[in-house]
């Protein structure tokens, strides 16, 4: 079945340092790919996504390219905030309605 | 605002007792879902509705009950055959239209066991 695999955490970085979030994937056909973040006591809300392969999402400074050559979808941001601290989730739907999540990264950044 | 709304925010379940979770959501959407969330796994699928008066089990359902009444709305009844309910809940909905859609999610419910 489908399955997503992000490196585990915690990941704790100082401010203006660069985030690497690492996520790969197994799955039947060709899945669309996101990442969603939790910020403390919150739900999760979408950050970024990508339909198909070579595809880079972008938003808030974060990019991420579906390359399907590696089966995988890394996170990354150039320069962290201490906004950035969260929990980080990397999924995959592949051909129905269903989201399957990774375990999930926390990023703690310092000021 | 259109959002997702659950409730309680913080609920607590004695031995032997069913609670049951409310998730509202005004964004017209035809789909609705339950998570839960435990520490260090991720998010895992209890159920799922994909239209009004039809849900389907997820990936763990057992010890867990849905109903789909109306669009606006999916409770989630935690039931006490569920013997580790400790986790945090999420409810969430998108529109239906295919996998590349975004989940919209409400702020989450956590349920402790007294």
């Amino acid at each position: 079945g489908d399955s997503v695999t992000q490196m585990e955490g915690p990941v704790t970085l100082s401010e203006e340092a660069f985030l690497t979030i690492n996520c790969t994937y197994t799955a039947t056909g060709y899945p669309s790919l996101f990442w969603y973040v939790q910020y403390p006591g919150e739900g999760l809300q979408l950050l970024l996504k990508a339909t198909k392969a070579d595809d880079k999402g972008s938003n808030k400074g974060f990019e991420a390219t579906y390359r399907k050559e590696t089966t995988s979808f890394h996170l990354e941001k150039g320069s962290v905030q201490v906004s950035d601290s969260a929990v980080y989730f990397c999924a995959l739907n592949s051909n129905d309605y269903k989201l399957s999540f990774g375990a999930g990264t926390t990023v703690t950044v310092r000021a | 605002d259109g959002g997702i709304t659950q409730s309680p925010k913080y609920l607590f379940r004695k031995e032997g007792q069913n609670v049951t979770l409310s998730c509202e959501q005004n964004l017209n959407h035809d789909a609705m879902y339950w998570y839960r969330q435990d520490p260090g796994q991720g998010l895992r699928l209890i159920y799922y509705s994909q239209i009004v008066n039809d849900f389907q089990k997820g990936d763990i359902a057992e010890g867990y009950s849905v109903s789909r009444e109306k669009k606006e709305s999916f409770p989630l009844t935690v039931t006490s055959a569920q013997k580790n309910p400790t986790a945090f809940y999420l409810c969430a909905s998108s529109s239906g239209q295919g996998s590349n859609e975004k989940l919209f999610f409400g702020s989450g419910t956590q349920l402790s066991v007294l």
